[in-house]
């Protein structure tokens, strides 16, 4: 069954250590997404990419990086985590549109990063 | 797109009774429109989305939405809600030239016995 997942779904680590989220879609689609999730407020993208060896920064700034070396597969590392970066994280997928047409993504169940 | 808001944060509702959940968005282009629903612990589910044609979307689990294009509105509804549509909602907009999508803030929908 074509899917979309994120592991682990939950992490608790200390400041400054090194972590990376992983982020695999089974539906073959080029486009990928990270989302940044904070209670009541709306999802903010920071990276996307629209295949493989493209990454682009998203609307929020972010200090995290990405990278896309296999179509399936979009990894997000924090190099240094701190207590600013807890949050819940959600990887999204859709098909690669043509200019104008809809962009319907398709969501992991997210990962919820805790930073002491 | 360039905003989505969803004016209400929270909607308490007894089950079985309807529910209307708003939502307005801005924009100098035509726009796509997705409703999405987060279960606990979970991922963005599509509930149902307008791209063109007729203005009443119907999607999954008895939920439908109107787009009215005077008034810039998407809102959801759904005319008997049970305790399993307790949820985080969210309404989204992707303007037509653009490969973006805009979130509102979402609503969480309480629904009690």
């Amino acid at each position: 069954e074509a899917d979309i997942y994120q592991t682990p779904r939950y992490l608790v680590i200390g400041t400054g250590k090194k972590i990376t989220l992983e982020c695999s879609q089974t539906m073959g689609h080029d486009k990928m997404y990270w989302y940044q999730q904070d209670p009541g407020m709306e999802l903010h993208l920071i990276h996307y990419s629209y295949g493989v060896n493209s990454t682009e920064k998203g609307d929020l700034s972010s200090e995290s990086t990405v990278s896309r070396i296999r179509t399936e597969h979009f990894p997000l590392t924090l190099e240094s985590a701190r207590p600013s970066h807890t949050s819940q994280y959600l990887c999204a997928s859709s098909e690669y549109q043509t200019s104008g047409g809809a962009d319907e993504q398709f969501f992991g169940p997210g990962t919820r990063l805790t930073v002491l | 797109a360039q905003s989505v808001t969803q004016l209400d944060s929270q909607v308490p509702v007894f089950e079985e009774a309807p529910v209307e959940l708003r939502c307005n968005y801005s924009s100098s282009v035509s726009v796509y429109l997705f409703w999405y629903v987060q279960y606990p612990n979970q991922g963005l589910q599509l509930l149902l989305k307008y791209l063109s044609g007729s203005t009443l979307v119907k999607g999954i689990n008895g939920f439908e939405a109107e787009f009215n294009k005077s008034q810039t509105s998407f809102h959801l509804r759904k005319p008997s809600v049970h305790i399993s549509d307790t949820a985080e909602y969210f309404c989204a907009a992707q303007s037509i030239n653009t490969d973006k999508l805009i979130f509102g803030t979402g609503t969480r929908l309480q629904v009690f016995p």
